[in-house]
């Protein structure tokens, strides 16, 4: 199957630092990413979806000013997490979905990255 | 609005018998999509079968096979022969409606636990 890679897979910051996300598809061209978060035990909520050369879709109750996305190519996607807190601390899962006809239902994920904030 | 109910707390099996994880979905778009993802610990979310909602078959991919039961809108994974490798949480998702940025929504996930 496709590859989507995520860097850095696991980051630790001080309160108030920014932190960017990247996520690449590795063998194909994405159309779309999407961001989830997820907390322990718990399902994937999903945070925004981008489109490569628009601004990103946030779903209701995340800030865009505190979550930047930045879909600037068709294999790449940044999520920065601005004046991160420890509440933000979380599994950041990015995700890609394939514009070519006949792949139009493969989404594939990244292996996700965790952010603890001190 | 779309919603996905995986109400198992948690599921244990033994090594080489088969499970059924459920998972119940509403929509109102008649075209959709259902999909299940395994999650192991080391947290990446591994596609594992996709069932659209006009599919007369059921989805089959080697050792799991998805249980569509449209008018009962339930889509309940079957892993077969079951494997120690298969301990992890699984996840029923649904996407839709349709269109370029249809959204995957997910359930809340059920914990398996292999035992040999």
């Amino acid at each position: 199957g496709a590859v989507v890679s995520q860097h850095p897979s696991r980051v630790i910051c001080k309160s108030g630092t920014s932190v960017k996300i990247e996520c690449r598809s590795l063998d194909f061209q994405a159309t779309t990413m999407f961001w989830y978060r997820q907390f322990p035990k718990q399902s994937l909520m999903l945070m925004a979806t981008s489109n490569e050369g628009s601004k990103a879709t946030y779903e209701q109750g995340v800030e865009k000013d505190k979550f930047l996305i930045n879909h600037a190519s068709l294999t790449l996607s940044t999520l920065t997490v601005t004046s991160a807190h420890p509440e933000d601390s979380s599994f950041y899962i990015c995700s890609a979905r394939s514009g070519l006809a006949g792949r139009y239902n493969e989404q594939f994920f990244g292996p996700g990255t965790r952010l603890t904030v001190l | 609005a779309q919603k996905i109910t995986q109400t198992q707390p948690g599921m244990f099996v033994q090594e080489k018998e088969a499970v059924t994880l459920d998972c119940t979905y509403d929509t109102s778009d008649p075209s959709y999509g259902l999909f299940w993802y395994k999650q192991p610990s080391s947290g990446e979310m591994i596609f594992l079968i996709y069932q659209g909602s006009y599919d007369q078959q059921n989805a089959t991919e080697g050792r799991y096979s998805l249980n569509f039961q449209k008018a009962r809108k339930s889509a309940n994974l079957v892993i077969s022969a079951s494997q120690l490798g298969d301990s992890a949480m699984y996840f029923c998702a649904m996407r839709g409606p349709t269109g370029a940025n249809s959204k995957l929504t997910f359930g809340k996930g059920i914990t398996l636990s292999v035992r040999p």
